[in-house]
């Protein structure tokens, strides 16, 4: 049973460029959640899909944006790149309250 | 605002003793707790989580304890061993309605020597 993969597994971007992030959720689970994680802190919420719908956004601007398809997988679509936006992107699927993590997309912004 | 904290960055243990790792929260609306473990270059693993209409949940060897009047809970690993070496995170969610958004706090760093 496959778990929740993500890819890239890295990525280089330049200010101001715009990048997309894939995930596909372990199988069963029908809700994607994305989070941020920057380096020594703890994974910030940044938005859950449910639906195809986004059901909850955290404290993240309008630059984050997403997608849900059909078949439960999801995009992070993260437009006008700052430095600060350097970080280890997670994705978490469920189909209850535990929520199942992947390897992270490491992005870096120069 | 943080609702979530880890008070030590870091812990060290010797193989064969008990890990004990510490987790407070300040929202007293938090009903659902989790603990991950994370390695380096992969994503967080979850450990074991617990209701907040309980105080204990076991499962091998980690047991959680959560003692909502003091919004503390606790990770117990009994006995120690060297993989266990990790970051381990603690997280809340309100389960009720729709709400499923995880708060995490900073982290543990333990150390578990041979």
């Amino acid at each position: 049973d496959a778990g929740v993969t993500q890819s890239p597994t890295h990525l280089i971007k330049t200010r101001g460029q715009q990048v997309t992030l894939r995930c596909s959720p372990k199988s069963g689970h029908d809700t994607v959640s994305w989070y941020q994680q920057a380096l020594g802190q703890g994974p910030q919420f940044i938005f859950q899909y449910y639906e195809e719908e986004e059901r909850q956004r955290g404290n993240f601007p309008d630059r984050f944006s997403g997608h849900q398809f059909p078949n439960y997988s999801s995009e992070l679509n993260v437009n006008a790149l700052l430095l600060g936006d350097s970080a280890l992107y997670l994705c978490a699927s469920s189909s209850g309250e535990t929520q199942y993590f992947g390897p992270g997309t490491r992005l870096l912004v120069l | 605002d943080q609702q979530v904290k880890q008070n030590s960055p870091s812990l060290s243990v010797q193989e064969g003793r008990i890990s004990i790792l510490n987790c407070d929260y300040t929202n007293s609306m938090f009903d659902y707790f989790l603990w991950y473990k994370k390695y380096p270059a992969e994503g967080p693993t979850f450990l074991i989580s617990i209701s907040s209409i309980k105080d204990k949940n076991e499962d091998g060897r980690f047991t959680v304890f959560l003692n909502k009047s003091a919004k503390h809970l606790s990770l117990h690993i009994v006995p120690s061993q060297p993989g266990d070496s990790a970051v381990y995170f603690c997280a809340a969610m309100l389960s009720g309605g729709s709400n499923y958004k995880l708060t995490f706090g900073k982290g543990t760093l333990l150390t578990v020597n041979p």
